[in-house]
């Protein structure tokens, strides 16, 4: 089946460690995107690419940093630098032709 | 720049009631719309979409949505809850000249009382 795989669901991240979430999708979508999810806050945007080896920064992108090697995978880093990392991140993707995205079941990170 | 406001953060209905939750947008163009759901601890469900054409937008469960362009509004109805209707909606639109990246509202999170 055809899908979007985030991992690990859940990660616990000690004070000054960096963190890799990772978002891997089979649909052939060109475009993925990362996003955060706070309570009554929706949705905001981290990083999106567009193409391999391209990416831009979204509205909340300080703090994080991602890489797109492979059309398949757009890992996310959640730095040191980050000062409020915990909340719920959600992975998407979507096709030229679709215009919704398709979205992963995301990763809940909590800083311990 | 895009936004989508929604009204009302918490919306309470008693099961075979009318849900109706309530989206406004901006947009310099012609926006393509969207409603999804979630599931506590989910990802984000589709339920419906408007692009062109008709604007009358039906989606899964039994949920729709009209798009009215003089009230740049997008309100999501459906007829009578049903308890597996308490999740989380949010709306959605679209920016079409950057990739389709979606501005999301704040979301309402619906409870069924039975």
């Amino acid at each position: 089946d055809g899908g979007i795989t985030q991992s690990p669901k859940y990660l616990f991240r000690k004070e000054g460690q960096n963190v890799t979430l990772s978002c891997e999708q089979n649909l052939n979508h060109d475009a993925m995107y990362w996003y955060r999810q706070d309570p009554g806050q929706g949705l905001r945007l981290i990083y999106y690419s567009q193409i391999v080896n391209d990416f831009q920064k979204g509205d909340i992108a300080e703090g994080y940093s991602v890489s797109r090697e492979k059309k398949e995978s757009f890992p996310l880093t959640v730095t040191s630098a980050q000062k409020n990392p915990t909340a719920f991140y959600l992975c998407a993707s979507t096709a030229p032709l679709y215009t919704e995205a398709f979205f992963g079941q995301g990763t809940r990170l909590t800083v311990v | 720049a895009q936004s989508v406001t929604q009204l009302g953060s918490h919306v309470s209905v008693s099961e075979g009631a009318l849900v109706l939750l309530r989206c406004n947008y901006s947009s310099s163009v012609p926006p393509y719309l969207f409603w999804y759901v979630q599931y506590p601890n989910q990802g984000l469900q589709l339920l419906l979409k408007y692009t062109t054409g008709a604007t009358l937008v039906k989606g899964i469960n039994g949920f729709e949505a009209e798009f009215k362009k003089s009230e740049t509004s997008f309100h999501l109805t459906k007829p009578s809850a049903h308890m597996s209707d308490a999740a989380e909606y949010f709306c959605a639109v679209s920016d079409v000249a950057a990739g389709n990246k979606l501005t999301f509202g704040g979301g309402t999170r619906v409870l069924v009382k039975p």
